[in-house]
């Protein structure tokens, strides 16, 4: 099966700075990439997600980058602030078709004021 | 739209004992997975159901069962419970089509914590 691996399992940043999160899967038929944000004792929350037919994706302050080749897939958060102190898991979907995420580990980011 | 809910929040079972959770997912979303989240495994894939049909099925024992209604409402089953099924189950709601030919996103319900003693 899947085996996402997902570094760092924590990080700390200054307020302002930049984040980036880093995820490796083995499947190289996965093709959907999504990244869930979990606040302490909430749901995860997709924040963003790319597909493997394409190579970067933003959203104002987030992107993601995926490269196929290397099997490898990066979160990136510009000008952190501390509302974006939470855990971050990163995920692939095997196959076309199937609704079963594999997750990272996590990455616990904090933002420090 | 409303979000994914379910029911109950929280539940304190025996050993022994047997569980249902419930999962109401976001209107005209077909497809529900259910997720287990520990600290010491992270997040495990269960089953996914699509259509009163289980779609998908993770490496959990046969303990772990469910079931989709018409309205695509889920139930998750435990039987037999252990303590090393304390966690927080998770469904996550789908707008998956079958077939499908690529991956949707999946939407996150608030969960269930389960503590079993």
């Amino acid at each position: 099966g899947e085996n996402v691996e997902q570094h760092p399992s924590t990080l700390s940043v200054q307020e302002g700075d930049s984040a980036v999160i880093k995820c490796t899967y083995s499947d190289s038929a996965s093709n959907y990439f999504p990244w869930y944000k979990q606040e302490l004792g909430k749901r995860p929350q997709l924040i963003i997600d790319i597909r493997s037919n394409v190579g970067e994706k933003k959203d104002q302050r987030i992107a993601v980058t995926l490269n196929k080749t290397a099997k490898h897939f990066s979160l990136h958060i510009t000008e952190t602030q501390p509302e974006d102190s939470a855990v971050y898991f990163c995920a692939a979907s095997m196959r076309s078709g199937a609704n079963n995420l594999f997750f990272g580990t996590g990455t616990r980011l904090t933002v420090i004021p | 739209k409303a979000g994914v809910t379910q029911t109950p929040r929280y539940l304190i079972k025996t050993r022994g004992q047997q569980v249902t959770l419930s999962c109401s997912p976001i209107s005209g979303h077909r497809s529900v997975s259910w997720y287990q989240q520990t600290p010491g495994q992270g997040l495990q894939f269960l089953f996914e159901y699509f259509s009163e049909t289980q779609r998908n099925k993770g490496n959990f024992p046969g303990r772990f069962s469910g079931r989709q209604f018409s309205n695509s409402r889920s139930e998750m089953n435990v039987s037999t419970l252990e303590l090393g099924d304390s966690a927080l189950y998770l469904c996550a709601s789908s707008p998956s089509k079958n077939p499908g030919l690529a991956a949707y996103e999946q939407y996150f319900g608030p969960g269930t914590r389960l503590t079993v003693t």
